[in-house]
């Protein structure tokens, strides 16, 4: 079965352009979370989603992010205006949020904002 | 608000030996803890869940113990291998499906 698939893998691009992040999760999922890692605040949750509607966009760090998944197979994570100290690791999870399961991760997006 | 720590930060450890990695965790209230291994450029695989319930899940050469109300939790792995270099985190959820607090991470390196 196909995991959590997310494009692009690496993602150089300006300060100031927008970029844009993708994500499908596990089919049958309900729950679908983007977080972002760094080595100085590890891996942090952004925003989360059930049944396609944002649940918590508390860690989401300013109007600048915004994330949407406009069905059960396809979320994306924007930012506009990229800034350098947004370059990380971007992460997408899902589960099936009832019944104990894990998240299952995708191999994440290497943002790279110069 | 919950923190969840890892301590050691880094860990080397001849073939062989079994490894013994430490979360703790500050708010006993969760509904499950997970274990994940995360490979360099990689994403995070699973590898444990506890359920708040258990006090232990066992895969292989793999346990991992749970004792909720001292805020631990303990992963053993067994007679440790080279394939098992890498960085574990622990992390715990307070309701189901429900987001995830992750401690720091472990990084392990296991000589041949």
């Amino acid at each position: 079965d196909a995991g959590v698939i997310q494009s692009p893998r690496h993602e150089v691009t300006e300060m100031g352009q927008e970029v844009t992040l993708r994500c499908k999760p596990i089919s049958g999922h309900d729950y679908l979370f983007w977080y972002r890692q760094t080595m100085m605040r590890g891996l942090e949750l952004l925003i989360y989603f059930n049944n396609n509607v944002p649940i918590d966009d508390s860690g989401m760090p300013e109007d600048r992010f915004s994330a949407k998944m406009p069905n059960a197979s396809f979320s994306t994570l924007k930012i506009q205006p990229s800034e350098p100290r947004d370059s990380a690791v971007y992460f997408c999870a899902s589960t099936l949020g009832h019944h104990n399961q894990p998240q299952h991760f995708g191999d994440g997006t290497r943002l790279s904002i110069l | 608000k919950q923190e969840v720590t890892q301590i050691p930060a880094a860990l080397s450890v001849p073939e062989g030996e079994n490894l013994v990695l430490n979360c703790s965790f500050t708010d006993s209230a969760i509904y499950n803890l997970q274990w994940f291994r995360q490979d360099p450029g990689k994403g995070l695989t699973s590898l444990l869940l506890i359920q708040s319930s258990q006090r232990e899940q066992t895969s292989g050469r793999l346990n991992a113990s749970l004792d909720k109300s001292s805020g631990r939790s303990t992963l053993y792995i067994a007679a440790s291998q080279p394939g098992d270099s890498a960085t574990y985190l622990c992390a715990v959820s307070e309701a189901a499906g429900n987001k995830l607090t992750f401690g720091g991470g472990t990084r392990v390196l296991v000589k041949p």
